[in-house]
């Protein structure tokens, strides 16, 4: 079954202790994207990656790090977590950055 | 900077109505405009995406039209089942690959 895949779906953690929340594709898919949802400001991008060792900020990188060594997988990286970046994350990845995007379910992040 | 802005945030109808979901940008100098689904505890899914040159896509029962000098894309759901009950988003993307710009969604409740 073609799907992106986020581990884990939920955590709850403490400031500044590093995190990595994992994205996976099986769709041979270039282009990946993260994305942060909250209330009243909607869904914002954080990072995104066009191909293999490319990768560019979005609206919101700061206190984020992405890395991107192979095509299947981009895991975020937050290396102090703070309270603010408590949210929902969505991963994404479509055949090319112009192309309708396939969403994993989300993982819900909350910083005490 | 794009901003997209969709009304109403909350709408509910009856069983078999047709409906009409409306999203704006304020910058019309976009590459394509994108109509997502979200279900509760569940990622994004892609409904339609229209290209600039083009006008109206169409798939089943939703269709998408575009109109680019007025800032304006709108979503038709023709015969409304209760199965289309979800939170619909629009998203303006700039250039091919440049970050997708979201706006807050428009929560439909479709009553049987």
């Amino acid at each position: 079954e073609a799907q992106v895949t986020q581990n884990p779906r939920y955590l709850i953690t403490v400031t500044g202790k590093k995190l990595t929340v994992t994205c996976s594709q099986n769709m041979n898919h270039e282009y990946m994207s993260w994305y942060r949802q909250d209330p009243g400001l909607g869904l914002r991008q954080i990072y995104y990656s066009m191909n293999v060792e490319v990768t560019d900020k979005g609206d919101v990188p700061e206190g984020y790090k992405v890395s991107r060594k192979e095509k299947r997988n981009f895991p975020l990286i937050l290396e102090s977590p703070s309270p603010n970046q408590t949210s929902l994350y969505f991963c994404a990845s479509a055949p090319a950055g112009w192309q309708p995007q396939h969403f994993g379910d989300g993982t819900r992040l909350s910083i005490l | 900077k794009q901003e997209v802005t969709q009304i109403p945030a909350a709408l509910s109808v009856p069983e078999g109505e047709n409906l009409v979901l409306n999203c704006s940008f304020t910058d019309s100098a976009i590459y394509n405009l994108q109509w997502f689904r979200q279900d509760p505890g569940k990622g994004l899914t892609s409904l339609l995406l229209i290209q600039s040159s083009q006008r109206e896509q169409t798939s089943g029962r939703l269709n998408a039209s575009l109109d680019k000098s007025s800032g304006r894309s709108t979503l038709y759901i023709a015969a409304s089942q209760p199965g289309d009950s979800a939170t619909y988003l629009c998203a303006a993307q700039k250039t091919s690959g440049s970050r997708l710009t979201f706006g807050e969604g428009t929560q439909l409740t479709v009553n049987p």
